[in-house]
């Protein structure tokens, strides 16, 4: 099993540029997130899936959109990039039985 | 006020010493709680849940404070290899996490 995995790993836009962040999972989890990381800052929730169909914004939501493809995957997209929003994002999974998750590599998106 | 609260470190301690990580959290309600471990630009991995009754594995024991709500990690007899940033990590028992911003630790030869 991959566990979660992310493309691309680096990105580097301008800004006003767009860009859709892949990420996928193959351990049947129904819920799905994404966070960005930025330094001397925790991991903050930008939005998750908590099953096929549903999505909902957490912590830092604006300037991003979901979309809940499948069970499978969960993608991140950027309409118009800024700045402000270099940083390294992950995505993470988990069951619905326990509160464990499971994140991938990582994308690391530079803005300028 | 940040729902989660680490000391950023570092901590630089000798191979085979014991260190321990606090971390505080503000939501009274919360209720559950872990550690992962993060490498230099890797993704974070779990280290261990953290239980009321407390919990051990191997080297490292985790407890839980309600009272005070706070959250403990101890590393026994540590190894090179432990050099890395933990985090503490805090659910509400919905789909919000709160990270908290990690410790640093370097365990030196």
């Amino acid at each position: 099993n991959a566990g979660v995995t992310q493309t691309p790993k680096f990105q580097v836009l301008k800004t006003g540029q767009s860009m859709t962040l892949q990420c996928a999972q193959d351990m049947n989890h129904n819920s799905m997130y994404w966070y960005r990381q930025d330094p001397g800052m925790g991991l903050r929730l930008i939005y998750y899936s908590a099953s096929e169909g549903t999505t909902d914004k957490g912590e830092v939501p604006n300037g991003y959109n979901v979309s809940r493809l499948n069970k499978r995957e969960f993608s991140l997209r950027l309409e118009s990039a800024a700045p402000s929003q270099t940083s390294v994002y992950f995505c993470a999974s988990r069951t619905g039985h326990t509160y464990e998750q499971y994140f991938g590599p990582g994308t690391r998106l530079t803005v300028t | 006020r940040k729902e989660v609260e680490q000391d950023p470190g570092p901590f630089n301690v000798p191979e085979g010493a014991t260190v321990a990580f606090n971390c505080t959290y503000s939501n009274s309600a919360s209720q559950s709680f872990f550690w992962y471990r993060q490498d230099c630009r890797k993704e974070p991995k779990l280290l261990m849940s953290v239980y009321s009754s407390g919990n051990e594995d191997g080297r490292f024991t985790a407890q839980l404070n309600r009272a005070s709500q706070y959250i403990s990690l101890l590393i026994r007899d540590s190894k090179l290899s432990d050099s890395a940033t933990y985090l503490c990590v805090v659910n509400n028992a919905g789909n919000q996490f709160y990270f908290g911003t990690g410790t640093s630790l370097t365990v030196i030869p």
